[in-house]
């Protein structure tokens, strides 16, 4: 079976920083990988995606993300956030790119 | 429609009653999902359609919880019997096929009281 642990439940960062947020999974056969953002009273938006080829995955917002086999992560980065990325970021794993298995989210906080 | 629409947007019920909640995916998408989020918790995996048929609904947590999707478009997701932990936010997703990015509705949030 997989899953997928964020180990962060609540990052605070100042604005302009840079963020790190972390996501390592758990699996016994190769596996997809996803980055989720949520905005408040908002659905879940994609992010970032990892199928195959570079590990280093660019997605929206500024966003990228590195796809570290040995060590099973695939944490999240950002150079320097701002106010508006306020919000919860959901890691996830797919065996096939249909079922997605979440991790339980790492909230987000910028501050001015 | 432009997005994934979910209806309703909050639903309140009493411990015992029926209740259904319905989503349009994106026109033309024949893969549907839903998902149930918890509080404090990410989503979690309940049924996935292709077309008409349940391709997988191994995440259904007991029969109290069934899902259809008769004409390949619009799925009801039915709970029987509520219960107060079934208190969630119920989750949509659908995309052009299994293999391409899976879009979300904004959820219906059930509360059972």
């Amino acid at each position: 079976a997989q899953s997928v642990t964020q180990l962060d439940s609540q990052v605070p960062v100042f604005e302009e920083a840079p963020v790190e947020l972390r996501c390592n999974y758990s699996s016994s056969v190769s596996v997809y990988l996803f980055w989720y953002v949520q905005y408040p009273n908002q659905g879940l938006q994609l992010l970032l995606k990892y199928l195959s080829g570079s590990t280093l995955v660019k997605g929206i917002n500024g966003f990228e993300a590195e796809f570290n086999k040995s060590q099973t992560s695939f944490h999240l980065r950002k150079p320097s956030v701002h106010i508006s990325d306020t919000a919860e970021y959901f890691c996830a794993v797919s065996l096939n790119t249909d079922k997605l298995i979440f991790g339980t989210g790492t909230r987000l906080q910028v501050f001015p | 429609g432009a997005g994934v629409s979910q209806t309703p947007s909050n639903k309140v019920t009493e411990k015992g009653k029926y209740v259904e909640l319905r989503c349009d995916p994106i026109s033309g998408h024949t893969a549907l999902y839903w998902y149930r989020q918890s509080l404090g918790q990410g989503p979690e995996f309940l049924i996935y359609f292709q077309g008409t048929g349940a391709a997988d609904d191994s995440g259904l947590p007991n029969d109290r919880f069934f899902a259809v999707r008769p004409e390949g478009s619009v799925s009801t997701l039915k709970i029987q019997r509520t219960e107060r932990g079934d208190s969630a936010v119920y989750l949509c997703a659908s995309s052009l096929n299994s293999d391409t990015e899976a879009f979300f509705g904004q959820g219906t949030r059930l509360t059972v009281v």
